[in-house]
């Protein structure tokens, strides 16, 4: 399996309060992503990283901000949260976008389950 | 843009009976295709996937799936199904060369004994 962890794994928040979750890698790879999972819409991207301080923006990105400052850790930020941000969140890292072999690939980590009251 | 549709968002199967879940996609350049699989409680996990070569894809669990590019289509199948194969299976497309991955609204494939 990928060395991809999340952190923390569950979390209950208030509306209003600022939120982290971690994503670490110990597989060197140059890609890494940020989706939600909601019920009725599969997995989306919310951010992605090409490599260290280069981020950019996916299909669901208001009210998240995210940064990387090394190449283990992808960090994604919910500066104010709030109750549609209810969902579970997935991390997940490739290596390459060019090739056909298995560096394609994207491995997931377990996912951080955030509950917004 | 590129877009995933799974019509059936619920499958029933009868155990050992065979199993075909839909996955149609539009995108305007060359894919490559992707099904992963999600156990309760669990995160994604790669079942089979489609980079070049032949259309018809082996992948894990005994699932397989075939790209069809003039139906634009990619539907996975099994010819016998376990209880163990309750799951919920996402179809995934990624243009050649973008990072972005598309995934399906899912389908949730329930095993009946």
């Amino acid at each position: 399996d990928a060395g991809i962890t999340q952190s923390p794994r569950h979390k209950v928040t208030e509306t209003g309060t600022p939120v982290t979750l971690r994503c670490h890698q110990t597989e060197n790879h140059r890609y890494m992503y940020w989706y939600r999972q909601d019920p009725g819409h599969g997995l989306r991207l919310i951010h992605y990283s090409y490599g260290v301080k280069d981020t950019d923006k996916g299909e669901v990105s208001d009210g998240y901000s995210v940064s990387r400052s090394k190449t283990e850790d992808f960090l994604l930020t919910l500066e104010s949260a709030t109750s549609s941000q209810t969902s579970v969140y997935f991390c997940a890292i490739s290596e390459s976008i060019w090739t056909s072999g298995r560096d394609n690939e994207q491995f997931f980590g377990p996912g951080t389950r955030l509950t917004v009251l | 843009a590129q877009s995933v549709t799974q019509l059936d968002s619920q499958v029933p199967v009868f155990e050992e009976a065979p199993v075909e879940l839909r996955c149609n996609y539009s995108s305007s350049v060359s894919v490559y295709l992707f099904w992963y699989v999600q156990y309760p409680n669990q995160g994604l996990q790669l079942l089979l996937k489609y980079l070049s070569g032949s259309t018809l894809v082996k992948g894990i669990n005994g699932f397989e799936a075939e790209f069809n590019k003039s139906q634009t289509s990619f539907h996975l199948r099994k010819p016998s199904v376990h209880i163990s194969d309750t799951a919920e299976y996402f179809c995934a497309v990624r243009d050649f060369g973008n990072e972005k991955l598309t995934f399906g609204t899912g389908t949730r494939l329930t095993i009946i004994p």
